[in-house]
């Protein structure tokens, strides 16, 4: 089955909030974890990664959490902007790139 | 530095039919993976190529294949196409280390099957 999952489909926040993406993994997960945002009519980017030697990683306005104890992990989007509209997937980079559901940031003016 | 291109776009196709699909990544990129993209499955792996060979697969039947080539460009053929193979197919292309997270993805290809 797959190795990582999204807990929500979609995410409403309103504009200059936090907003809070979660994502839970298996047992069978490598050590190696990403986040994507896909834009409407977009391939997937990358936006962030994060190893199992680390609980935090903090990029521009983006911070990711990996709790290894409950396997779980989440995306953190500081002072939400409309541009950040999008479907969010977490994935797991082992010896391939596989992703779980998305789940859709819908940022309210 | 053009990014990764597919083509084409949107393909429209009768069922029991074959399709082939195209990508070309970005240059210098060694390693392709393909997805299919469907509203209820989200985001699932096809399979992966590197230096021409087939390295990593997921769980599609046979009729889904690749290949690529000495330039790196791929193609994926699907063959006896059915209903549920409506989907946007969206290629992958990174430097191709393994573990490696960072992959540039092209636009898609929307395939319709009627």
């Amino acid at each position: 089955g797959e190795s990582v999952g999204l807990h929500l489909p979609t995410l409403s926040v309103q504009e200059g909030d936090n907003s809070i993406i979660n994502c839970a993994y298996s047992n069978s997960a490598s050590d190696y974890f990403i986040w994507y945002k896909q834009e409407s009519g977009k391939g997937p980017q990358f936006i962030i990664d994060i190893r199992s030697n680390m609980d935090k990683r903090q990029g521009q306005r983006v911070t990711v959490l990996l709790n290894k104890t409950v396997k779980h992990l989440s995306l953190q989007i500081a002072a939400t902007q409309p541009g950040d509209s999008a479907v969010y997937f977490c994935g797991n980079a082992g010896n391939m790139l596989t992703f779980g559901g998305g789940t859709r940031l819908m940022v309210k003016p | 530095k053009a990014g990764v291109t597919q083509t084409p776009r949107y393909l429209i196709k009768t069922r029991g039919q074959q399709v082939t699909l195209s990508c070309s990544p970005i240059s210098g990129h060694r390693s392709v993976s393909w997805y299919q993209q469907t509203p209820g499955q989200g985001l699932q792996f096809l399979f992966e190529y590197f230096s021409e060979t087939q390295r990593n697969k997921g769980n599609f039947p046979g009729r889904f294949s690749g290949r690529q080539f000495s330039n790196s460009r791929s193609e994926m053929n699907v063959s006896t196409l059915e209903l549920g193979d409506s989907a946007l197919y969206l290629c992958a292309s990174s430097l191709g280390g393994q573990g490696q997270a960072e992959a540039f993805f092209g636009q898609g290809t929307r395939l319709t099957v009627v």
